[in-house]
């Protein structure tokens, strides 16, 4: 149990464009969901926190407006990257956690994002 | 602030055993993680520690120490899948994870 989906698993773009990035929770209810960057060779940063149904709570230094971030229903959030730079590219990676298990994290795959 | 520390690269032996230290400075503590990253690839966790004292699970085993803010992530016999990053995390008051660096282990034939 507790699996977390990520599409696409890899994405490339022309500068400018708009990428979306789908998370689902496959077999739970997932009310808050987490969005991670990571650069290479370095640690998971944490980009947003999302709620089901609620705007998503930024960490400081991420831009809202061109990180838009979508929590519609209880097994899906979305993170679009709006007007993409080669300077975004990066390694997007979800987790999701169930509402009985606040401590635990549950990770997706990750989404290997390229700007050209 | 907050803030999490352990080491930035351990090299080991194939069939040794390793032992990965963190120390942690967080506002709350709602217990530790560990968690194996290979390269390309997300999180994929290990153990989760709330109280003292050590968890075994197989070749892995957890150790903390609240008093202290530390913990480490013991490896035995070591194989050559083990060579990856490891990452400790902490649950801070709002059950939001604080991340360390993560620690790269390199394991040697």
């Amino acid at each position: 149990g507790a699996v977390v989906s990520q599409h696409p698993s890899w994405v490339i773009c022309k500068s400018g464009t708009s990428v979306k990035i789908e998370c689902r929770s496959l077999d739970f209810q997932a009310t808050t969901m987490f969005w991670y960057r990571q650069f290479p060779k370095q640690s998971l940063m944490l980009m947003a926190t999302s709620n089901e149904g609620s705007k998503a709570t930024y960490e400081q230094g991420v831009e809202k407006d061109k990180f838009l971030i979508n929590h519609a229903s209880l097994t899906l959030s979305t993170l679009t990257v709006t007007s993409a730079h080669p300077e975004d590219s990066s390694f997007y990676i979800c987790s999701a956690r169930e509402p009985a298990r606040e401590y635990e994290q549950y990770f997706g795959p990750g989404t290997r994002l390229t700007v050209t | 602030g907050q803030n999490i520390d352990q080491p930035t690269e351990m090299t080991a032996t194939e069939g040794a055993i390793v032992q990965i230290n963190c120390t942690y400075q967080t506002s709350g503590f709602n217990g530790l993680f560990w968690y194996q990253q290979h390269a390309g690839e997300a999180p994929t966790f290990l153990s989760y520690n709330v109280l003292d004292g050590l968890e075994e699970k197989g070749r892995f085993s957890s150790f903390l120490s609240r008093s202290k803010g530390y913990s480490y992530l013991l490896l035995k016999e070591l194989q050559m899948k083990d060579s990856a990053s490891y990452l400790c995390a902490v649950a801070d008051s709002n059950y939001q994870l604080i991340w360390g660096a993560g620690t790269k282990l390199i394991i040697k034939p």
